[in-house]
């Protein structure tokens, strides 16, 4: 089954810094890439998604990558504010099983 | 916006007793599943649930769990004799084909 691995396990920077998130997963025929943003005690929130049909998608200071060759898409967050830390986890999912297979998340520290 | 929504938020119960953890989901989605977080720890699949069957299971979700849509809005989780290593957060969550997966808030589960 698919495995997603998640890098790196925590992450500090400073406000305005750039942060990079990255994950590998195993069965190339995962096609849908979603990535949540967890609050302590709260759902995770969906925050951007790719599927294996692009390259690259951006929403304002938010992108991810995809590389379906090497089997590794990144989270890309830009100009961080304090308000963007949180835990976010990368996930993986196959058509027609209709499960998401998660990461083990990335707690990300902005300090102003 | 709609919302899935589920209940408890929070649940404490003695080890053996059977818990049913409830959830309605988004009303137009056709896709309904179970995942659960440890605290601490990442997201996990437990089940997905589709044209009223199962149609996926993850190891986790062994004869001490079962889930129902007893009514068109209701899906339930029912585990029958918790264990302390039952505790966790158990989000509820909803979809179409294709699309995007919803959260639900969460029920977190403390057995003791």
């Amino acid at each position: 089954g698919e495995n997603v691995e998640q890098h790196p396990s925590t992450l500090s920077v400073q406000e305005g810094d750039s942060a990079v998130i990255k994950c590998t997963y195993s069965d190339s025929a995962s096609n849908y890439f979603p990535w949540y943003k967890q609050e302590l005690g709260k759902r995770p929130q969906l925050i951007i998604d790719i599927r294996s049909n692009v390259g690259e998608k951006k929403d304002q200071r938010i992108a991810v990558t995809l590389n379906k060759t090497a089997k590794h898409f990144s989270l890309h967050i830009t100009e961080t504010q304090p308000e963007d830390s949180a835990v976010y986890f990368c996930a993986a999912e196959t058509t027609g099983f209709q499960k998401l297979v998660f990461g083990t998340g990335t707690r990300l520290l902005v300090s102003p | 916006e709609p919302e899935v929504t589920q209940t408890p938020s929070h649940q404490v119960t003695q080890m053996g007793q059977e818990v049913i953890l409830r959830c309605v989901p988004i009303s137009n989605h056709l896709y309904f599943y179970w995942y659960r977080q440890i605290l601490g720890q990442k997201v996990e699949f437990l089940v997905s649930f589709y044209n009223n069957e199962i149609s996926e299971k993850s190891e986790i979700f062994d004869d001490q769990f079962s889930v129902e849509r007893p009514d068109g809005s209701n899906f339930t989780l029912k585990i029958r004799s918790t264990k302390l290593e039952d505790s966790a957060m158990y989000f509820c969550a909803s979809s179409n084909a294709g699309n995007t997966i919803y959260f639900g808030e969460g029920s977190w589960l403390t057995v003791v």
